[in-house]
């Protein structure tokens, strides 16, 4: 089955730096990798996904890299804000199932 | 105002008690989810519905139940045989089951008193 692992469990930046948060996956027939943004109490949003026919896809200060053959995605924010500060979900899919990270607890810090 | 809703926000459980999470989504989306989260951990598949009538166990069903009798509701009882229903619940919905993106309620936290 599908194992997907996420790095780093924590991540605190200064605003206005750069954060990278790493997964990998373990099937190689997963095909669609989204990444979700869950702030407090809420439910998790949808940010930026990437289809495994696509290296890289970026929407204003977020991106996100797939390389297929080492099977791993990152998630990359830069000139990080204040209102960034929440936990970050990974996942990959596989015959309609998302198989989620463990999350990253971002802090940005004004 | 499109979108999934979830209720109630809270719920309190009591010992050997039933309760029921509503979750209902005017998306006209066919496939409908329910995940547990605990505490600083990932989100786990409890049941899923591709299509009216129809729903499937995921990763963690034992304790819990659903229904799908309409296309815009999947409601989940946590049964007493849930040992440790304390967590985060999170209903999501997509167009259909293969590959495609799932968009999430606000979810239902359940206490046990």
């Amino acid at each position: 089955g599908e194992n997907v692992e996420q790095h780093p469990s924590t991540l605190s930046v200064q605003e206005g730096d750069s954060a990278v948060i790493k997964c990998t996956y373990s099937d190689s027939a997963s095909n669609y990798f989204p990444w979700y943004k869950q702030e407090l109490g809420k439910g998790p949003q949808l940010i930026i996904d990437i289809r495994s026919n696509v290296g890289e896809k970026k929407d204003q200060r977020i991106a996100v890299t797939l390389n297929k053959t080492a099977k791993h995605f990152s998630l990359h924010i830069t000139e990080t804000q204040p209102e960034d500060s929440a936990v970050y979900f990974c996942a990959a899919i596989k015959r309609g199932k998302l198989i989620f990270g463990q999350g990253t607890e971002l802090s940005v810090k004004p | 105002d499109g979108g999934i809703t979830q209720s109630p926000k809270y719920l309190f459980r009591k010992e050997g008690q039933n309760v029921t999470l509503s979750c209902e989504q005017n998306l006209n989306h066919d496939a409908m989810y329910w995940y547990r989260q605990d505490p600083g951990q990932g989100l786990r598949l409890i049941y899923y519905s591709q299509i009216v009538n129809d729903f499937q166990k995921g990763d963690i069903a034992e304790g819990y139940s659903v229904s799908r009798e309409k296309k815009e509701s999947f409601p989940l009882t946590v049964t007493s045989a849930q040992k440790n229903p304390t967590a985060f619940y999170l209903c999501a919905s997509s167009i259909r089951l293969l590959g495609e993106t799932q968009y999430f309620g606000p979810g239902t936290r359940l206490l046990v008193l």
